[in-house]
């Protein structure tokens, strides 16, 4: 299978820890995109990278969440000191570089914070 | 900044056509994306609008006008399999992330 891939699918987690997610782009995709989405609400855009560089940031985007691409490939999001607020499917995205380009979304990581 | 409206819900019967509207602000347009979501699924491309008009991809078609901040995706011989949400989005001012409106969700019932 050659498309966007996130690990795990699945998360459950108590209030106050850490949790680390990955995403796989397509190989040939240098732009890489986290969003959340919520119940009933469209995705909500976090941060986007192009290869190695973090581009852009939502004010979404809390000191608690931070997001790397260290070599322009695998991208991981980590987020400390969880809230329950923080319970959403963490989506990863990958486009090549023209703008505009179609996003191409992964599974999802779905986070529930107890 | 940017935001988009579309309508939260449709109801349609199979073989029927289906129009799912969409307006939107923007500072700073690329154009208009579709994006299909299946519960439990990820949100997959449907269709991109950056000039007026309409775009026709099999039984879904897009279209814009770009004067009136206004697009939608209409959607024929409506299927079982068509049942999903569907998001309309524009690109950020920098014209990378997308920006998502809240979704319509589509029931096709037989």
């Amino acid at each position: 299978d050659t498309g966007v891939s996130q690990d795990p699918r699945h998360k459950i987690t108590k209030r106050g820890q850490n949790v680390t997610f990955r995403c796989d782009p397509i190989s040939e995709h240098n732009r890489l995109y986290w969003y959340r989405q919520t119940l009933g609400q469209g995705p909500e855009f976090l941060t986007y990278f192009q290869n190695e560089a973090q581009l852009e940031k939502s004010r979404l985007l809390s000191d608690r969440f931070s997001a790397e691409r260290p070599k322009g490939s695998f991208s991981t999001l980590e987020i400390q000191r969880t809230e329950q607020g923080d319970s959403a499917m963490y989506l990863c995205a990958s486009s090549l570089g023209e703008v505009n380009n179609e996003q191409f979304f992964g599974p999802g990581t779905r986070l529930t914070v107890l | 900044g940017q935001s988009l409206e579309q309508p939260s819900e449709v109801t349609a019967v199979e073989g029927a056509i289906v129009q799912i509207n969409c307006t939107y602000q923007t500072s700073g347009f690329y154009g208009l994306s579709w994006y299909q979501q299946h519960d439990g699924g990820a949100p997959t491309f449907l269709s991109y609008n950056a000039l007026d008009g309409l775009e026709e991809t099999g039984r879904f078609s897009s279209f814009l006008s770009r004067s009136d901040s206004y697009g939608y995706l209409l959607l024929q011989e409506l299927q079982m399999k068509d049942s999903a949400s569907y998001f309309c989005a524009v690109y950020s001012q920098a014209g990378t992330a997308l920006i998502f409106g809240k979704g319509t969700t589509l029931s096709v019932s037989s």
